[in-house]
């Protein structure tokens, strides 16, 4: 039972756009949410995070948006650059714990 | 300072075999985690220590996985008997508070042939 959810593996985006990364879980116990870029033989790399009483952070070029009510978050970056191109990781975690729970990831590609 | 390290980085291994990955923690850091990450899927929990104690492990596959912390700073996890079923990349993860961001390591790549 995957309470995480990435339902996109892949996302092409031009350069210059904007990416926008979508994140669905089923467990209403989950307060903190992460997500993680990951780059092919590392590990992954900690980008923004949202606790569940708030509904937006900001970090630069990285939006993080919470909707409770739908269970959604999603990962905006703008301008999308090539240097972004990594799989994305959407990860939650619950009140009882340190534990995350992570997505099966997206595959972000921004092309030139 | 330096980061989370894992050693080694690759290692092959013959069904049956034991192996032992060693994790680096950043140092000070007083939790740690250890995921499992198969090929195309994101990580999954195996198990968590707060200083020397191992407080949860829930994501333990099988009891041929064990893992240990016994001084509260480097943590090794062993499987023995390896399968096939075992291939995947082993990644840890530190913090300062169990709370905190997740700071994680190269990984170790395990291919059991």
């Amino acid at each position: 039972d995957q309470q995480v959810k990435q339902n996109s593996p892949s996302l092409s985006v031009q350069e210059g756009r904007i990416s926008i990364l979508n994140c669905d879980y089923t467990n209403s116990m989950f307060d903190y949410f992460l997500w993680y870029k990951k780059y092919p033989a590392e590990g992954p790399t900690f980008l923004i995070s949202i606790s569940s009483i708030k509904d937006k952070n900001e970090d630069g070029r990285f939006t993080v948006f919470l909707n409770k009510s739908a269970k959604h978050l999603s990962l905006h970056i703008v301008p999308s650059q090539p240097g972004d191109s990594a799989v994305y990781f959407c990860a939650a975690r619950n009140n009882q714990g340190g534990k995350l729970i992570f997505g099966q990831g997206t595959e972000l590609s921004v092309k030139p | 300072g330096a980061g989370v390290s894992q050693s080694p980085r690759y290692k092959v291994a013959k069904r049956g075999q034991d192996v032992a990955l060693r994790c680096d923690p950043i140092s000070g850091h007083v939790s740690l985690f250890w995921y499992q990450q198969a090929l195309g899927q994101g990580p999954e929990f195996l198990t968590y220590f707060q200083n020397e104690a191992q407080l949860d492990k829930s994501g333990l596959p099988s009891d041929r996985f064990f893992a240990e912390r016994p001084e509260g700073s480097v943590s090794t996890l062993k499987i023995q008997r390896t399968q096939q079923e075992d291939s995947a990349v082993y990644l840890c993860a530190s913090t300062m508070y169990t709370s905190d961001t997740q700071y994680f390591g190269p990984g170790t790549r395990l291919t059991v042939l």
